[in-house]
């Protein structure tokens, strides 16, 4: 069976500093893979997606994410945190064949000024 | 990507009382779904709706508590039944895309008292 864990429920950062969400997963086939932001009192937006092509996947307001199999991660980074970053931020797999998503428990990210 | 919007944004409503959600999508679909998020909590997905077939719901979701229509291509119902606080939630729907990518609506938020 297919599962995904996010290592942190909570992250605080410094603005101007890196971010780092942690994600593992589980998959019996080559994964797709997705992360998604939600805003407090919003929807769920998509950042950014693997799909088996290339490892380092680059989404939308600077995150970006690399997909190592030998590791199971699929951790999301951002070079330098913004104020409006702060959210909540989901790792998702795609259950192979079937179209389901997988979700993970979420990371809160605080930013700090 | 695809504009999802949903209706009611936000209710409150008795308990034993019955609330229908709509979802509307901005281009025809073929594979919509229906999500709970309950209060600081990941989604679960409820059920998965396709037209001109009956919803599939997941283990612990069932059709007399969460009736789903699914009339057309750009359109959905999810009914919340005999409702109680414990249905207190986020209901979000989603709809697939290419590439097995999930676009969601805004979410609809409730109250059960």
């Amino acid at each position: 069976a297919q599962s995904v864990t996010q290592l942190d429920s909570h992250v605080s950062v410094s603005e101007g500093t890196p971010v780092l969400l942690r994600c593992n997963y589980s998959s019996s086939y080559s994964p797709s893979l997705f992360w998604y932001v939600q805003h407090p009192n919003k929807g769920l937006q998509l950042l950014l997606k693997y799909t088996s092509a290339a490892t380092l996947v680059k989404g939308i307001n600077g995150f970006e994410a690399e997909f190592k199999k030998s590791e199971t991660s699929f951790h999301l980074t951002k070079p330098s945190a913004h104020m409006s970053d702060a959210a909540e931020y989901f790792c998702v797999v795609s259950e192979a064949g079937t179209y389901k998503y997988i979700f993970g428990t979420g990371t809160r990210l605080k930013v700090l000024a | 990507s695809a504009v999802i919007s949903q209706k009611p944004s936000r209710d409150i409503c008795q308990r034993g009382t019955s609330l229908t959600i709509q979802c509307q999508v901005d281009s025809q679909v073929t594979m919509m779904f229906w999500y709970r998020q309950q209060p600081g909590q990941s989604l679960t997905l409820i059920a998965t709706a396709n037209q001109g077939s009956e919803a599939t719901y997941e283990s612990g979701f069932v059709i007399d508590k969460f009736p789903i229509s699914r009339p057309n291509l750009t359109f959905s119902t999810l009914t919340v039944s005999n409702m109680s606080p414990e249905d207190s939630s986020i209901y979000l729907c989603s709809v697939e895309m290419a590439q097995e990518t999930q676009y969601f609506g805004p979410g609809t938020r409730l109250l059960v008292l």
